[in-house]
């Protein structure tokens, strides 16, 4: 099976701040990647599909890139809605995997 | 915008079957591939198991494989779990979730609010 390995685990940041979460992949997946926001007692919600695509209704200050084995995530400006988990998703093979998870909190 | 709403959850013990409904509104399900996701409480998300929009093949984890099994009836609308000699690991929110395309291989776009099984003795 695809390894997902996501970094780092947990982040602190202040309201305004750019982060970025990375994704692993344990061998060439191309772009078949996608990342999620969950909420604390919510299902998870899709950001990005393929590496970068923005799902409709998704805010632009969310980003994605990467291809074969590294991915990332950006939040250009940290909005108060946007402390949740972050997952990232290989769709690239079977079994579907998924990354650890990012719970990014407020410093 | 795609509705999933998952029922059929409960509290059983150890060796037990349940069965998972997930019930699909406002898109034509019929051509859409479907996904059974969990989470264990406290932990991340483990992806369950895939069907093609047509029911024609089925994707398992090594985890549940040979228990659970996938099934759809689409003039029903309906995508089922069906779990068999249920263990205590099986503890978790089960979530629906609608793939972006027929066949299941191009990532979840839509999930249901999920049911919770807990298996306890």
């Amino acid at each position: 099976a695809i390894q997902m390995t996501q970094s780092p685990s947990s982040l602190s940041a202040s309201v305004g701040d750019r982060v970025t979460i990375t994704c692993r992949a344990s061998r060439d997946i191309r772009n078949d990647v996608d990342w999620y926001q969950q909420r604390p007692g919510k299902a998870p919600k899709l950001l990005i599909y393929s590496a970068s695509t923005l799902q409709i209704g998704v805010p632009s200050r969310f980003s994605g890139s990467g291809s074969g084995t590294d991915f990332t995530l950006t939040i250009s400006s940290l909005q108060p809605e946007d402390f949740a988990t972050y997952y990232c998703l290989q769709d690239y093979d079977f079994p579907y995997t998924f990354g650890q998870g990012t719970k990014l909190e407020i410093k | 915008q795609a509705q999933l709403v998952e029922s059929g959850g409960g509290v059983v013990r150890p060796g037990t079957s349940l069965t998972l409904s997930c019930a699909a509104t406002s898109f034509t399900f019929s051509t859409y591939g479907m996904h059974w996701v969990r989470q264990a409480p406290g932990r991340g998300l483990e992806w369950v198991a895939t069907i093609w929009y047509d029911g024609g093949n089925q994707y398992y984890a090594d985890s549940v494989k040979g228990r659970f099994t996938i099934s759809r009836d689409n003039s029903k609308n309906t995508l089922y779990l069906q779990m068999d000699s249920l263990r205590l690991d099986d503890t978790a929110m089960y979530y629906c979730a609608r793939d972006r395309w027929q066949l299941g291989t191009e990532g979840i776009d839509y999930w249901g609010q999920g049911t919770q099984v807990t298996v306890s003795s």
